[in-house]
C-alpha cells in the first residue's frame, strides 16, 4: 500500500533555530495536513493544504510556521524560531479527495531544548 | 470549528467481551465522522468513517462505528475484544470541506487476556 514518508524520524534542536520537516505524501494525493501530537495525547490540527496554497489553518498555526511545496512532490513544515513548547511529534498526512480519509506519515519527533 | 469529544481516557476490557469506545460531535450543517486507531511509535491508521448512508458503519478488523444524529454520537464497537486491539482510538470530524479535520482526545483501549 502506498505510503506517506516523513523524514528526519527524530530532529533535535536548540531553542531560536529554524527547523524543516520534510514530507513525500502520496503521489496521486492532493489534500495535505499537518498535525501535532504532544507527548502521545491530543493529535491537534496545524493546516491544510490544496491547490498550492493554505485552505485552513488553527490558532497553534502563527507566524511563526509555514509550509511550502517545493517541487511537487514534497510538503514541508517550517518553524521559523522554535520554542520549548513546538517539541511534539509532528504527523504528516494526505488524501485524494474531500471527505476521505487521511493517510499518515509515521512522525517527526521534534525536541526543542 | 468542528469538534469530538471522548469522554473517556482509558477503557478496558477483558478478551473476547464487546467492547465500546465512544465519541460526541459537535459540527454545523453535516458530520463527516472518522475513526482513527495509534499503535505505539506509529503513525494514525484509519479503521472507518461515516459521510452518509446506513447508519452502521463497518471498517477494518472488525470494528463498526453507530452514527445517531440524535444524540451526535458516533461509538466505536467490537462485539469481541482481541488483546492485539490495544491501542490508542481517535475519533475525528470533518467539516464541509474537510480541510480541517478535527481530532478527539483519544482513548487508550486495554484488552486484557
Amino acid at each position: 500500500e502506498p505510503e506517506v514518508t516523513q523524514t528526519p524520524s527524530h530532529q533535535v534542536t536548540q531553542m531560536g533555530q529554524e527547523v524543516i520537516l520534510r514530507c513525500v505524501p502520496i503521489s496521486n494525493h492532493l489534500y495535505f495536513y499537518w498535525y501535532r501530537q504532544i507527548l502521545g495525547q491530543k493529535v491537534e490540527f496545524l493546516v491544510s493544504f490544496y491547490n498550492n496554497e493554505i485552505s485552513e489553518k488553527s490558532e497553534i498555526f502563527d507566524d511563526q510556521f509555514s509550509v511550502e511545496r517545493p517541487d511537487g512532490s514534497n510538503f514541508t513544515l517550517k518553524i521559523r524560531s522554535t520554542k520549548l513548547e513546538d517539541s511534539a511529534m509532528y504527523f504528516c498526512a494526505s488524501s485524494d479527495r474531500v471527505y476521505e480519509k487521511l493517510f499518515f506519515g509515521s512522525g517527526t519527533q521534534l525536541s526543542v531544548l | 470549528a468542528q469538534s469530538v469529544a471522548q469522554p473517556e481516557d482509558q477503557v478496558n476490557v477483558a478478551e473476547g467481551n464487546p467492547l465500546t469506545v465512544k465519541c460526541t460531535y459537535s459540527v454545523s450543517g453535516n458530520p463527516y465522522l472518522f475513526w482513527y486507531v495509534q499503535y505505539p511509535n506509529r503513525g494514525l491508521q484509519f479503521l472507518l468513517k461515516y459521510i452518509t448512508g446506513d447508519n452502521l458503519v463497518k471498517g477494518s478488523y472488525g470494528f463498526e462505528a453507530e452514527f445517531n444524529k440524535s444524540q451526535t454520537s458516533f461509538h466505536l464497537k467490537k462485539p469481541s475484544a482481541l488483546v492485539s486491539d490495544s491501542a490508542l482510538y481517535f475519533c475525528a470530524v470533518g467539516g464541509y470541506n474537510n480541510n480541517d479535520m478535527r481530532f478527539g482526545a483519544g482513548t487508550r483501549l486495554t484488552v486484557k487476556p
